[in-house]
């Protein structure tokens, strides 16, 4: 079974550019996470999907941050215009609701540097 | 507000001693609590999860990790550390409403 991918691996832009991350989840499971990490930081949530719904997008920085599910299936976060301060490492995961906690299993990370 | 606090942002140990990373959190309920690990240039792993059933739970690649309520702790142990442990670990809690509070992270190294 697949796990979750993310793409691109990595991203170079310049201030002021527009950038989109890809995140596929694994097949079936219904909630899909964005997290950061900014560089020398903790780990930080940005948002929670259910299906194709934001269940909570608390942990947005700002509405420079635009993420999608399209059909509840992959999803995107956009970053537009990007800023220096986004720089650092997105995370992406999934897990499937099926009572109590369940475990989200993570993808590789989109390294971002904004110059 | 739950919070989750990792002493030390690097520990150092030999090879073949016993690794020890320290993770205290604040939470008002009854927490579940995580530890996953990030290896160089990969993603991270689940090592081992606390979700209010046995307060010593056993983890991959022989970690383990006891909950203790009294002293608000989740400190994450190996008895003998292997070159291939080299890596950053995070302690992570949550509250049930699916969003992780990460501490700052790890990083152990192993000494030859």
């Amino acid at each position: 079974e697949a796990g979750v991918t993310q793409f691109p691996s990595h991203s170079v832009i310049e201030k002021g550019q527009t950038v989109t991350l890809r995140c596929d989840p694994i097949s079936g499971h219904d909630n899909l996470y964005w997290y950061r990490r900014v560089m020398g930081k903790e780990i930080k949530f940005l948002l929670h999907f259910v299906k194709e719904s934001k269940q909570d997008e608390s942990g947005m920085p700002n509405n420079r941050f635009l993420a999608e599910r399209t059909g509840g299936t992959y999803s995107t976060l956009k970053v537009q215009p990007a800023e220096l301060e986004d720089s650092g490492v997105y995370f992406c995961a999934s897990s499937f609701t099926a009572g109590g906690y369940e475990t989200q299993y993570f993808g590789p990370g989109t390294r971002l540097l904004v110059l | 507000a739950q919070s989750v606090t990792q002493l030390g942002s690097h520990v150092s140990v030999s090879e073949g001693a016993l690794v020890l990373l320290r993770c205290n959190y604040s939470s008002s309920v009854p927490p579940y609590l995580f530890w996953y690990v990030q290896y160089p240039n990969q993603g991270l792993q689940l090592l081992l999860k606390y979700t209010s059933a046995a307060t010593l739970v056993k983890g991959i690649n022989g970690f383990e990790a006891e909950f203790k309520k009294s002293e608000t702790s989740f400190h994450l142990t190996k008895p003998s550390a292997h070159m291939s442990d080299a890596a950053e670990y995070f302690c992570a809690v949550s509250d049930g409403n699916y969003q992780l509070i990460w501490g700052a992270g790890t990083k152990l190294i192993i000494k030859p």
